[in-house]
């Protein structure tokens, strides 16, 4: 079974100011997805950042960027240069092999102008 | 592209009622997934479906509920008899094959009274 835990249920940071969200996870897939899905208060789920298992280097979006240690089972998010319109519900997803996603309990990113 | 589309967005119901909740998924995706999201639970997979055949529904919480996607362009979330337990934001998602990702549609919020 996967586990994904997020222990920051909120966060907030400062309008241009840069927050890192954290998130570890377990599993028994030796290749799988990791994922930052968005939901802001309109409740739509927005993928923010996707990162393949199998590679070394870190998934990069604009000003989202995630720090992906495999061995330690940790997958944080980077959220540089902070926007008023960051502000959502933020959770850390895997999936296993038969495309089934495992979320996170989330956590709620406030953005202070 | 439209995205996943629901219908309908909002839902208010008696308790003892039947509900159908729609979902029409992104053209071309070949899966397609059914998630209720609450406060207390989080969000849930309730069942998914690949090329239109039904593969996992251990999430479905009981008899009450069916889905159905009769072609690869729609499929329906049935509650029957509803219960004011099963209020809750209830999202569809497509994916294209082994690609991962996930597309959410806007969700249905559901009360049942």
């Amino acid at each position: 079974a996967q586990t994904v835990t997020q222990s920051q249920p909120e966060m907030s940071v400062q309008e241009a100011e840069t927050v890192t969200l954290s998130c570890t996870y377990d599993t028994s897939e030796s290749d799988y997805y990791l994922f930052w899905y968005k939901q802001p208060p309109s409740r739509q789920m927005i993928l923010v950042i996707r990162q393949e298992a199998y590679k070394q280097q870190n998934a990069t979006e604009n000003r989202f960027s995630v720090n992906f240690q495999k061995a330690a089972k940790s997958f944080s998010l980077k959220i540089s240069d902070s926007q008023l319109g960051d502000a959502a519900m933020y959770f850390c997803v895997t999936n296993n092999a038969g495309n089934m996603l495992t979320f996170g309990g989330g956590t709620r990113l406030m953005v202070k102008p | 592209d439209a995205g996943v589309i629901q219908s309908p967005r909002h839902e208010v119901t008696e308790m003892g009622q039947e509900v159908t909740l729609r979902c029409k998924p992104i053209s071309g995706h070949d899966y397609l997934f059914w998630y209720r999201q609450t406060m207390m639970r989080g969000l849930e997979l309730l069942i998914y479906f690949n090329n239109n055949v039904p593969i996992d529904d251990s999430g479905m919480p009981e008899d009450r509920f069916s889905a159905k996607m009769p072609n690869a362009s729609f499929s329906t979330l049935k509650i029957q008899p509803s219960e004011p337990r099963d209020s809750a934001v209830y999202f569809c998602a497509s994916s294209a094959g082994r690609s991962y990702e996930q597309y959410f549609g806007p969700g249905t919020r559901l009360t049942v009274t």
